[in-house]
């Protein structure tokens, strides 16, 4: 079974500066996809960022770029510049990709999730 | 373009009864999945529908059961309610149409439910 681990619960960062979330996972596919997701105190989980395994490249949103490590099975998540709104409950993700048959594998297994906070 | 939509948004019930909660999928998405997420937790899956079936499932008792009208939209009924089935209920949709890599999931707002 895949696992999902943040090992830092709590972290915090001053406004502007430059903060990192990590996230390991173990797998045994060699075909998956990751994501970081945002979970403010509204509650709504709000996608962030998602990484194809078979991509070599960094995925990067604005101010949210990855650190994909395969063989280490590392994804974490670096936000630069944080704001005020940045601060949220940030989970990790994992997903199987699609079968020979192209249906997706829909579950997605989450870490316990970080609690970032931002102080002005 | 309306995202995920949830209904009710809280719900109280007392033990031993059922609930039904309801998901309107994102715009174009046709695969619905449910989540439950205890307080300072990560969401943990329930099940995923699509064609109005069930398409995989995570590990919750048969008290927990969906399902997925023609026009896409999900309903989760749990019977026999436990003071441990109070959480965060989460929706998710995605686009399961082969070919396409839009199966990225987007949730809803949630249902807090409150077992007394």
């Amino acid at each position: 079974a895949q696992t999902v681990t943040q090992s830092q619960p709590e972290m915090s960062v001053q406004e502007a500066e430059t903060v990192t979330l990590s996230c390991t996972y173990d797998t045994s596919e060699s075909d998956y996809y990751l994501f970081w997701y945002k979970q403010p105190p509204s509650r709504q989980m709000i996608l962030v960022i998602r990484q194809e395994a078979y991509k070599q490249q960094n995925a990067t949103e604005n101010r949210f770029s990855v650190n994909f490590q395969k063989a280490a099975k590392s994804f974490s998540l670096k936000i630069s510049d944080s704001q005020l709104g940045d601060a949220a409950m940030y989970f990790c993700a994992y997903r199987r990709g699609r079968n020979a048959g192209g249906t997706s594998y829909g579950k997605l297994t989450f870490g316990q999730g970080t609690i970032l906070t931002v102080h002005p | 373009d309306a995202g995920v939509t949830q209904s009710p948004t809280h719900l109280i019930k007392t033990r031993g009864q059922q609930v039904t909660l309801r998901c309107s999928p994102k715009s174009g998405h046709d695969t619905v999945s449910w989540y439950q997420q205890a307080l300072g937790q990560g969401p943990q899956f329930i099940f995923q529908y699509y064609e109005e079936e069930e398409r995989q499932r995570g590990n919750f008792p048969d008290r927990f059961s969906g399902h997925q009208f023609p026009n896409y939209s999900s309903e989760l009924n749990v019977n026999a309610l436990l003071l441990g089935d109070s959480a965060l209920y989460l929706c998710a949709s995605s686009s399961n149409d082969r070919g396409r890599s839009t199966d990225t999931q987007y949730f809803g707002p949630g249902t807090r439910l409150t077992v007394l």
